[in-house]
């Protein structure tokens, strides 16, 4: 069975520095994965997507991340974090077997000025 | 439609009354899903439908829930005699089937908040 697991419950940046979400995954064949976005009261938002063709993978907002079966991670990035990305960040996996996405925890970005 | 529709947004009941939930999917996915945020847990995966059939319902989490789906498109997820447990945040999403989901990923709803009071 799929499973993710997200690193951090909570990651604090200023405004302007590097965001790093941690993300690792256990399958055992190449899996298929998503970054999801939450803002406060709105729904699940689709960053990016983990197709095979890449294994790094650029999304909207200036997010992207990269595969990495060595480490079975698929850490979420962004150069330089805005105001505007504090949410929750979900790190998903596609469960082949039954179809069905397996969510990670969750990451609270929180974004100081 | 150009989105997952969810209806109605909040929902709020008393317990022991039952309640329905609605999905209205993107217009020729064929895969759906219903999923729960409670407030201070992840999401939890409450039943799939591949077009109107259920091949997986191990999520539901008593037989209080049920979920039907019908002419391959709107669902509804219901739930009988309410409890306080009960509220949460219940997610609806579509997608492609088969090889295209993991290309197209899944586009969720706004949700249905619902409190049991």
């Amino acid at each position: 069975a799929q499973s993710v697991t997200q690193l951090d419950s909570h990651v604090s940046v200023s405004e302007g520095t590097p965001v790093l979400l941690r993300c690792n995954y256990s399958s055992s064949y190449s899996p298929s994965l998503f970054w999801y976005v939450q803002h406060p009261n709105k729904g699940l938002q689709l960053l990016l997507k983990y197709t095979s063709a890449a294994t790094l993978v650029k999304g909207i907002n200036g997010f992207e991340a990269e595969f990495k079966k060595s480490e079975t991670s698929f850490h979420l990035t962004k150069p330089s974090a805005h105001m505007s990305d504090a949410a929750e960040y979900f790190c998903v996996g596609l469960n082949t077997g039954f179809q069905k996405l397996v969510f990670g925890t969750g990451t609270r970005l929180l974004v100081s000025p | 439609g150009a989105g997952v529709s969810q209806s109605p947004s909040n929902k709020v009941t008393e317990k022991g009354k039952d309640v329905e939930l609605r999905c209205d999917p993107i217009s020729g996915h064929t895969a759906l899903y219903w999923y729960r945020q409670s407030l201070g847990q992840g999401l939890e995966f409450l039943i799939y439908f591949q077009g109107n059939s259920a091949p997986d319902k191990s999520g539901l989490p008593s037989d209080r829930f049920s979920a039907e789906r019908t002419g391959g498109s709107v669902s509804t997820l219901t739930i009988q005699r309410t409890q306080q447990e009960d509220s949460a945040v219940y997610l609806c999403a579509s997608s492609l089937q088969g090889a295209e989901r993991s290309v197209y990923g899944y586009t969720f709803g706004s949700g249905t908040r619902l409190t049991v009071v």
